[in-house]
């Protein structure tokens, strides 16, 4: 029963770098999203993905790209990462319609020195 | 854009305390409303969703209230626990998208 599974779960780059943040969901939704969390901002979108196929920009794309490989599985990419993208990052996904009830993985704590 | 407030920042109860935890919201065009907890270090865990039809919904001590007309809904967590302490945050859904508020963090000493 994994739901959203998110890796790596810890990172330490250092500027410049480039790295991709993986995200598999096995509940067979159609929606996914990848959110940041800083200390007394909540969670800030960054992009999401309707559905297979179609990706949109959210609060805070600068600096992220995002890749929806098939319904499962949605990656972020840091192309040149700067300490400012030092965050937890969460991805979620929802059903298109119904509930639209989000989960969330475990997220993943990156650092950039 | 949809923007979410909740209030009081943090909260410190004496265990067996009932818990009020407030999320108002500016756009009132909302599909649904959910809330989650967060434990230090982990992810978010869902704990009620209400549909923007429905006045409340129950689970075990918790209860959410909501009010779609005047931006708000209320979380109630009846006789608190040591275990109750967590940060709850509550996310507003509007078409694909959820806007979260920056959490209650909640402290119940034993």
């Amino acid at each position: 029963n994994a739901g959203v599974t998110q890796t790596p779960k810890f990172q330490v780059l250092k500027t410049g770098q480039s790295m991709t943040l993986q995200c598999a969901q096995d509940m067979n939704h159609n929606s996914m999203y990848w959110y940041r969390q800083d200390p007394g901002m909540g969670l800030r979108l960054i992009y999401y993905s309707a559905s297979e196929g179609t990706t949109d920009k959210g609060e805070v794309p600068n600096g992220y790209n995002v890749s929806r490989l098939n319904k499962r599985e949605f990656s972020l990419r840091l192309e040149s990462a700067a300490p400012s993208q030092t965050s937890v990052y969460f991805c979620a996904s929802s059903e298109v319609g119904g509930l639209r009830e989000a989960f969330f993985g475990q997220g993943t704590r990156l650092t950039v020195v | 854009k949809q923007e979410v407030t909740q209030i009081p920042a943090a909260l410190s109860v004496p265990e067996g305390e009932n818990l009020v935890l407030n999320c108002s919201f500016t756009d009132s065009a909302i599909y649904n409303l959910q809330w989650f907890r967060q434990d230090p270090g982990k992810g978010l865990t869902s704990l009620l969703l209400i549909q923007s039809s429905q006045r409340e919904q129950t689970s075990g001590r918790l209860n959410a209230s909501l009010d779609k007309s005047s931006g708000r809904s209320t979380l109630y967590i009846a006789a608190s626990q040591p275990g109750d302490s967590a940060t709850y945050l509550c996310a507003v859904i509007n078409d694909y998208k959820l806007s979260f508020g920056a959490g209650t963090t909640v402290t119940v000493r034993a």
